[in-house]
């Protein structure tokens, strides 16, 4: 069965500042998706990483894939309020737990 | 060209009574997938349908819950004799491909209330 763990599963970040969010999944795939999901919105697609080593980046947010240590990043820079939301990696059909952030003035 | 469209929006149900959710996929899309979310959880996976085809039901609750998506129209997620546990979020995403190779694209969702 594939597992998909993120954490941390809640980070409260300073404006200004950067963090790191981890997607790790259990089973061989060379694919890894992030949505964003503000409370009592749907899903919003972020990024499609397809290959190992892809890096993709969209204003504040950049994600990674390593394949072979079945591990995401995605990667916040200057944290700002707008980015307040939950966010999910997914592998296949699975979804991780998500992890909810929350930018502090 | 419309995104996914889920209704009812919103749903309340007694207990007892049936709930039908409905899933029109993107223009050209012919994979579809349920998911249910649980209020500050995240997404768990339920059914993957291609037309008139139930691809994997691995996530389906075994009795009560059914699904289906015919050759027109959109696509039905069918929960009989609702109970209070059945309250949560319903999600519907569809695909040009199958997810193991593309993205998919979420619906507005379906938010089931039982009372």
């Amino acid at each position: 069965e594939l597992k998909v763990e993120q954490n941390p599963l809640f980070l409260s970040m300073q404006e200004g500042k950067n963090y790191t969010i981890y997607c790790n999944y259990s089973t061989t795939s060379d694919r890894l998706y992030w949505y964003r999901q503000d409370p009592g919105k749907s899903l919003e697609s972020l990024f499609v990483l397809l290959s190992n080593g892809a890096v993709k980046q969209e204003g504040r947010l950049m994600a990674s894939l390593d394949t072979k240590a079945r591990l995401s990043t995605l990667h916040i820079t200057a944290a700002v309020h707008d980015l307040s939301a939950t966010y999910f990696c997914a592998s296949k059909l699975t979804f991780g737990t998500g992890t909810r952030l929350q930018v502090t003035l | 060209n419309a995104g996914v469209m889920q209704n009812p929006r919103h749903l309340v149900r007694r207990r007892g009574q049936e709930a039908r959710l409905r899933c029109s996929p993107m223009k050209g899309h012919s994979h579809v997938y349920w998911y249910r979310q649980l209020p500050e959880e995240g997404l768990k996976f339920m059914v993957y349908l291609q037309k008139e085809n139930i691809i994997d039901e691995s996530g389906m609750p075994k009795e009560r819950f059914s699904a289906e998506f015919p050759k027109e129209g959109p696509s039905i997620l069918r929960i009989q004799q609702v109970v209070r546990g059945d309250s949560a979020a319903y999600f519907c995403a569809s695909s040009l491909r199958t997810i193991m190779n593309t993205e998919a694209f979420f619906g507005q969702g379906t938010r089931l209330t039982v009372v």
